[in-house]
């Protein structure tokens, strides 16, 4: 089982619609909470940071932590067709943190549609 | 402009060629990270160096080989003994050891064996 599980879609909604992307993980030591986003052929960047459990909001992106369950989301309001893209999470351990390494989930890939 | 550069942006290589990927950044950052991208697989990590001339493996470094001259700098070898070389490369840095730090990606290296 991977330490980080998250869906690889594709995930296909029409414009405006509320998105919801997830990834679980299993273990409970992770603290640190990211969320990349990749346009096709290029580098990831940070969308979403969030540090222990909570809510963290920016503009149309909302970064939800659930340590209990061990599942952390990102929402994007009324999606537009420039979020098509493929959405990275990413998490670390203050076990970790030290050696600044992040372990990634699979990606999903999001198209809206105009 | 700060940022982290990777050349070339295509790349091939030839059975039994070693060939070296190019990551250079001017973010002043002491943490550089090197990934392999491959689909459905997120990304998993190569090689990390916290600080100038010293580095360590990261979970599949078996093929790979690195060096930390100077800070801004962090080429990554490919050789022969990685059999299966066709991906996408990411170079990555972050502030420093220590800290939970972000990590900033380059626009990625497409290498593909001839």
């Amino acid at each position: 089982q991977k330490e980080v599980e998250q869906d690889p879609g594709p995930l296909s909604v029409p414009e405006g619609a509320i998105v919801s992307l997830n990834c679980t993980y299993s273990n409970s030591a992770f603290q640190y909470f990211m969320w990349y986003r990749q346009y096709s052929r290029k580098g990831p960047e940070l969308l979403m940071y969030t540090y222990s459990s909570g809510n963290k909001e920016d503009g149309r992106f909302t970064a939800q932590v659930d340590k209990s369950s061990k599942y952390i989301s990102l929402f994007i309001r009324d999606s537009q067709p420039s979020d098509s893209a493929t959405y990275l999470c990413a998490m670390s351990s203050t076990l970790t943190s030290n050696t600044g390494k992040l372990i990634f989930g699979q990606g999903t890939t999001l198209q809206v549609k105009p | 402009d700060g940022g982290i550069t990777q050349s070339p942006k295509y790349l091939f290589r030839k059975e039994g060629q070693n060939v070296t990927l190019s990551c250079e950044q001017n973010l002043n950052h002491d943490a550089m990270y090197w990934y392999r991208q491959d689909p459905g697989q997120g990304l998993r990590l190569i090689y990390y160096s916290q600080i100038v001339n010293d580095f360590q493996k990261g979970d599949i470094a078996e093929g790979y080989s690195v060096s930390r001259e100077k800070k801004e700098s962090f080429p990554l070898t490919v050789t022969s003994a990685q059999k299966n070389p066709t991906a996408f490369y990411l170079c990555a840095s972050s502030r420093g050891q220590g800290t939970q730090e972000t990590q900033y990606f380059g626009p990625g290296t497409r290498l593909l064996v001839l």
